[in-house]
């Protein structure tokens, strides 16, 4: 079946330091791959999504490359904020499978330091 | 635009007392979904909602778990009787078409 992996926290991080946070998945079909965010005491938000392979999605300076021959979407930001702190989410939806709910990976931690 | 509106925000609830949850999606709505996610683990799909229509409830994990839209609005998850493993953050979302949810914030479950 259908899954994500992605890398366990808490990332600790400096102000300004690269983040790269490891998503991997397995699918049969060709899904679409996303990356949610959590603020605390919030709900999640879309962060970025890329639906078929080598697109890369974008937002508030984070990226991700939909590679398929790694089958991979690991995230990334050059330098991070302290407001960046957050639980982030890789998932995955497969149309083929005939419904739109998403896969999710366990979430990631991260706190930014000033 | 009001977004999806989940409450009570937080519940704190015995074993064996039933325990109700609401959503209220993005009015016109018509795909409505459920997840939870339990002890830190992946968020997990519970069950998707087409108006009112059960589309896929694959995912709600046992009967003691009854989820209702009615007339295509709001939508119920109850839990009766609950138990200690049903600890959780239960998340709604809504959409209009395929992609782009839009969740709530979340109901946090404590079941002691």
């Amino acid at each position: 079946g259908n899954s994500v992996t992605q890398m366990e926290g808490p990332v600790t991080l400096s102000e300004e330091a690269f983040l790269t946070i490891n998503c991997t998945y397995t699918a049969t079909g060709y899904p679409s791959l996303f990356w949610y965010v959590q603020y605390p005491g919030e709900g999640l938000q879309l962060l970025l999504k890329a639906t078929k392979a080598d697109d890369k999605g974008s937002n508030k300076g984070f990226e991700a490359t939909y590679r398929k021959e790694t089958t991979s979407f690991h995230l990334e930001k050059g330098s991070v904020q302290v407001s960046d702190s957050a639980v982030y989410f890789c998932a995955l939806s497969d149309p083929a499978s005939g419904t739109y709910k998403y896969i999710f990976g366990t979430g990631t931690r991260l706190k930014v330091l000033a | 635009e009001a977004g999806v509106t989940q409450f009570p925000s937080h519940s704190v609830i015995e074993k064996g007392q039933t325990v109700t949850l609401r959503c209220d999606p993005i009015s016109g709505h018509d795909n409505l979904y459920w997840y939870r996610r339990v002890m830190g683990k992946e968020i997990k799909f519970l069950l998707h909602f087409v108006k009112e229509s059960k589309q896929d409830e694959s995912g709600m994990p046992n009967n003691r778990f009854l989820a209702e839209r009615t007339g295509g609005t709001y939508s119920t998850l109850k839990v009766q009787p609950a138990e200690l493993e049903d600890s959780g953050v239960y998340f709604c979302a809504s959409s209009q078409a395929d992609y782009g949810y839009t969740f709530g914030s979340g109901t946090r479950l404590t079941v002691v």
